[in-house]
């Protein structure tokens, strides 16, 4: 079957440190892998994405590259804000019915001035 | 723009009380999603609908029923509530039926507890 195995949290790191928030998978087939942020008091936005193997998705200074060999999608970003405290969820699309998504647990991270 | 609109954003109900949640998307999606969230356990799926006209189950969809009206609005309806269904519930919506690589879009979700 398909599912998200997501780092852990919370995370709270120091304005300008480095990020790694881990996410691992399991699917049938080869799914497309997302990243999508949560802040406070809003729904999900996607953050980024990938659809095949050693694809890179990057987005406002975040990257996660599609790991086939270790079946992982990692979340990094080099020098966080402030602003980028929010819940982080890693995702896979299962490629039946109508594009269902799995998601990870989700990950909170806390950047302080 | 709008987007993915939910109403109520906040609602409290009494055990065996029935509710419907409402959805509405204004981008011209196909797809269309009801998921729940829990502490600790992400966004699980409760109920989907593909196109208009069709809807099915996902993970969690005992308790609940949906209706696809027309391709803007996909309602949930909690017949008897339960403090179970204690949650906050999110609507998403995806262009393409069955293409994976299409994001979904979510609204900013409904805070449901049930006493």
């Amino acid at each position: 079957g398909n599912s998200v195995t997501q780092m852990e949290g919370p995370v709270t790191l120091s304005e300008e440190a480095f990020l790694t928030i881990n996410c691992t998978y399991t699917a049938t087939g080869y799914p497309s892998l997302f990243w999508y942020v949560q802040y406070p008091g809003e729904g999900l936005q996607l953050l980024l994405k990938a659809t095949k193997a050693d694809d890179k998705g990057s987005n406002k200074g975040f990257e996660a590259t599609y790991r086939k060999e270790t079946t992982s999608f990692h979340l990094e970003k080099g020098s966080v804000q402030v602003s980028d405290s929010a819940v982080y969820f890693c995702a896979l699309s299962g490629r039946t019915g109508a594009n269902n998504l799995f998601f990870g647990t989700g990950t909170r991270l806390t950047v302080i001035p | 723009n709008a987007g993915v609109t939910q109403t109520p954003k906040f609602q409290v109900l009494k055990t065996g009380q029935s509710m419907t949640l409402q959805c509405a998307q204004d981008m011209n999606h196909n797809s269309m999603y009801w998921y729940r969230q829990d502490p600790g356990m992400g966004l699980r799926l409760i109920y989907y609908s593909a196109s208009e006209g069709t809807t099915d189950k996902g993970e969690v969809p005992n308790g609940y029923n949906v209706s696809r009206l027309n391709k803007r609005e996909f309602s949930l309806r909690l017949e008897s509530a339960a403090p179970s269904q204690t949650s906050v519930y999110f609507c998403a919506s995806s262009e393409a039926v069955r293409n994976s690589n299409q994001p979904q879009h979510f609204g900013d979700g409904t805070r449901l507890s049930i006493l």
